[in-house]
């Protein structure tokens, strides 16, 4: 069955800094992948969305990269602040729908001042 | 930016008690709206998707008759969780989208409501 995979453990770096979270999947082929914010005890806010024809993507300090070849999709943040600290969520399409969204469990940032 | 907003955000309630959580798009039509259960520290699991006027469609292993879920307009979806029980506590999220039943458009996402069944 489909799988999406991200690295369970927080990631921790200092303000300033590039952060660097990444989603890996199995057994797909996914149109497009989507990434979420979520802070604690609030819903996921949509942050970007890349289909499978682009290599690339970027929205002001964001860029969201997706090999299809890999089956990887990487989500920067450059210059990191202390208010980027949240869980970021990878959302695929469902694979007998293209309207259903397979969220993966996501990774903790924190960014330290 | 696309607003849902859901209603409660947070329930505390007896065993048996019958639970009603509203899911609203305030500035956008909502042709397809989602409800979904999470687990502290794990992924959102979808349990149902709504169109509007239709029945919902549940994922495998949701109990229809113990999650309700109506779709009466295009702005307004709502979730009942019948006669809850402990095991029934979960942070629920609700979210809508426009653009058609296979759009790849953006899902907008409620708040959430924390369900605590006593």
């Amino acid at each position: 069955s489909q799988k999406i995979e991200q690295n369970s453990e927080a990631l921790n770096i200092q303000e300033g800094k590039t952060a660097t979270l990444t989603c890996n999947y199995t057994n797909y082929s996914p149109a497009y992948l989507q990434w979420y914010r979520q802070d604690p005890g609030r819903g996921p806010v949509f942050l970007l969305l890349i289909r499978e024809n682009e290599k690339e993507k970027r929205k002001e300090r964001l860029k969201v990269t997706f090999d299809t070849t890999l089956k990887q999709s990487l989500f920067h943040i450059t210059a990191s602040q202390p208010a980027d600290s949240a869980t970021y969520l990878c959302a695929l399409d469902g694979a007998d729908s293209s309207y259903k969204l397979i969220f993966g469990s996501g990774t903790r940032l924190l960014v330290r001042p | 930016g696309a607003v849902v907003s859901q209603h409660p955000s947070r329930v505390i309630c007896k065993s048996g008690t019958s639970v009603k959580i509203e899911c609203r798009s305030l500035d956008f039509q909502a042709t397809t709206m989602f409800w979904y259960r999470q687990f502290p520290k794990q992924s959102l699991m979808l349990m149902a998707t709504s169109n509007e006027g239709s029945k919902a469609t549940y994922e495998q292993g949701v109990e229809k008759d113990k999650f309700l879920i109506n779709h009466a307009s295009l702005t307004l979806s709502t979730l009942t969780v019948t006669s809850a029980h402990p095991e029934d506590s979960s942070f629920y999220i609700c979210s809508a989208r426009g653009g058609g039943v296979f759009s790849n458009q953006p899902q907008h996402f409620g708040d959430g409501t924390r369900l605590s069944i006593l």
